[in-house]
């Protein structure tokens, strides 16, 4: 069974600043996926970023980075340069690796950040 | 946009009906996942169809049920409908070797 851990039920953080939020995951899978999603207050969910288990780099896309340590099982998303359009629900989640099994996800409770001007 | 439509966006319906979700995947995704999303649950994964035969099962109620048709787009038939079943549902789609699943606006369900 899979399971994510997000402790942060609430962050706040001030315009054009960086702010992390916090994921760590439970797994038996031996090759697995970890992603982010946003959920802005208008309910769609939108991919963000996502890092394999084997991948030895931390995956980066624009403002976001993935701080991936396997050891410690965390998965935490790095926003920079914080924006106010970025102020949402945030879900960590992960999948099995391979094939049709990468949407099959298990979503943690989120964590809903505010930007501040 | 995602590319996955889902239909209707907002559903108002009493307890003990019957309603159906429709969704379409993105052009050429053979693999559509259900979602449920409530306050008390969170995000559940419900069921998954690839290629119109159902592929995993997740915390899916025996009064819900779901089909993949060959235009590849899926159905959600939720049926004698309670209170807590009163949820944002959301269907999702991947496939063509990407590892992402891109998903829906959302049906918002409201049972009263």
């Amino acid at each position: 069974a899979q399971k994510i851990t997000q402790t942060q039920p609430g962050m706040f953080v001030q315009e054009k600043e960086a702010v992390t939020l916090d994921c760590t995951y439970d797994t038996s899978d031996p090759s697995y996926g970890l992603f982010w999603y946003k959920q802005p207050s208008s309910g769609e969910m939108i991919f963000l970023i996502y890092q394999g288990s084997y991948d030895q780099q931390n995956a980066t896309e624009g403002r976001y980075s993935l701080n991936f340590q396997k050891a410690r099982k965390s998965a935490n998303l790095v926003i920079s340069a914080s924006q106010l359009g970025d102020s949402a629900m945030y879900f960590c989640a992960m999948s099995r690796a391979g094939g049709t099994s990468y949407g099959k996800l298990t979503f943690g409770q989120g964590t809903i950040l505010t930007v501040h001007p | 946009d995602s590319g996955v439509t889902q239909t209707p966006k907002h559903l108002i319906t009493a307890t003990g009906q019957r309603v159906t979700l429709r969704c379409s995947p993105r052009s050429g995704d053979l693999s559509v996942y259900w979602y449920q999303q409530s306050l008390d649950q969170g995000l559940q994964f419900l069921i998954q169809y690839y290629n119109g035969e159902e592929r995993a099962k997740g915390n899916i109620l025996e009064r819900f049920s779901a089909q993949q048709f060959p235009d590849l787009h899926s159905e959600l038939n939720l049926s004698s409908l309670e209170l807590g079943d009163s949820a944002l549902y959301f269907c999702a789609s991947s496939g063509g070797g990407s590892t992402e699943a891109f998903f829906g606006q959302g049906t918002r369900l409201t049972v009263v």
